[in-house]
């Protein structure tokens, strides 16, 4: 099946800085990308769409401004989480869907810890 | 409003023991349905998917789920559980090309 990357797969970042996250579907295109978040023993909740050309769209809740995603081939998009705190820190799993065969696949998530 | 339910947030089975794991949905449209599993600090595994026809599917590692529409479930089963098989699981569901809504997740426990 299709493969869905992501880097880096972990990473410590300091209160203030930010931090860029990269999805890539690796064997196929992707005009698609959606950015999930997970936090300790909860469930996966959608962040945002990510679209290839054209801005994202958030989820209620989620500040544009403080994860800035870029679509910026068919096959990357980036999740920046801007002056991260403490409170993002999380795992984020990207996931691009396969249209014609309504498959998703997900990458393999980066976990984030913000000290 | 899309909505996921899995009604049993922690269950423990004894090694061997046959296992049911429930799922519902609400959705506008029957979705294409999932199950997955998560183990610590790791990503997700697809078990199952149902996309359309039979609606008694065949996972991996021993695991089926049955599609009812009447009831919009789609629970798993299997029907004898390895140790190995404690971890988190998730019922997704969604439409081709669009996110998937997830499932609060029930935590599997094995007693050897």
């Amino acid at each position: 099946g299709a493969v869905v990357s992501q880097h880096p797969s972990w990473v410590i970042c300091k209160s203030g800085t930010s931090v860029k996250i990269e999805c890539r579907s690796l064997d196929f295109q992707a005009t698609t990308m959606f950015w999930y978040r997970q936090f300790p023993k909860q469930s996966l909740m959608l962040m945002a769409t990510s679209n290839e050309g054209s801005k994202a769209t958030y989820e209620q809740g989620v500040e544009k401004d403080k994860f800035l995603i870029n679509h910026a081939s068919l096959t990357l998009s980036t999740l920046t989480v801007t002056s991260a705190h403490p409170e993002d820190s999380s795992f984020y799993i990207c996931s691009a869907p396969d249209r014609p065969a309504g498959e998703q696949y997900f990458g393999p998530g980066t976990r984030l810890t913000v000290t | 409003a899309q909505s996921v339910t899995q009604p049993d947030i922690h269950i423990t089975v004894s090694e061997g023991a046959s296992l049911e794991l429930r799922c519902n949905y609400s959705y506008g449209a029957t979705p294409y349905l999932f199950w997955y599993v998560q183990s610590p600090g790791q990503g997700l595994q697809l078990l199952l998917k149902y996309f359309s026809g039979d609606t008694l599917v065949q996972g991996i590692k021993g695991f089926e789920a049955e599609f009812k529409r009447s009831q919009s479930s789609f629970n798993l089963r299997k029907p004898s559980v390895h140790w190995s098989d404690a971890a988190e699981y998730f019922c997704a569901v969604g439409l081709s090309g669009q996110n998937f809504v997830f499932g609060p997740g029930t935590r599997l426990s094995v007693l050897p």
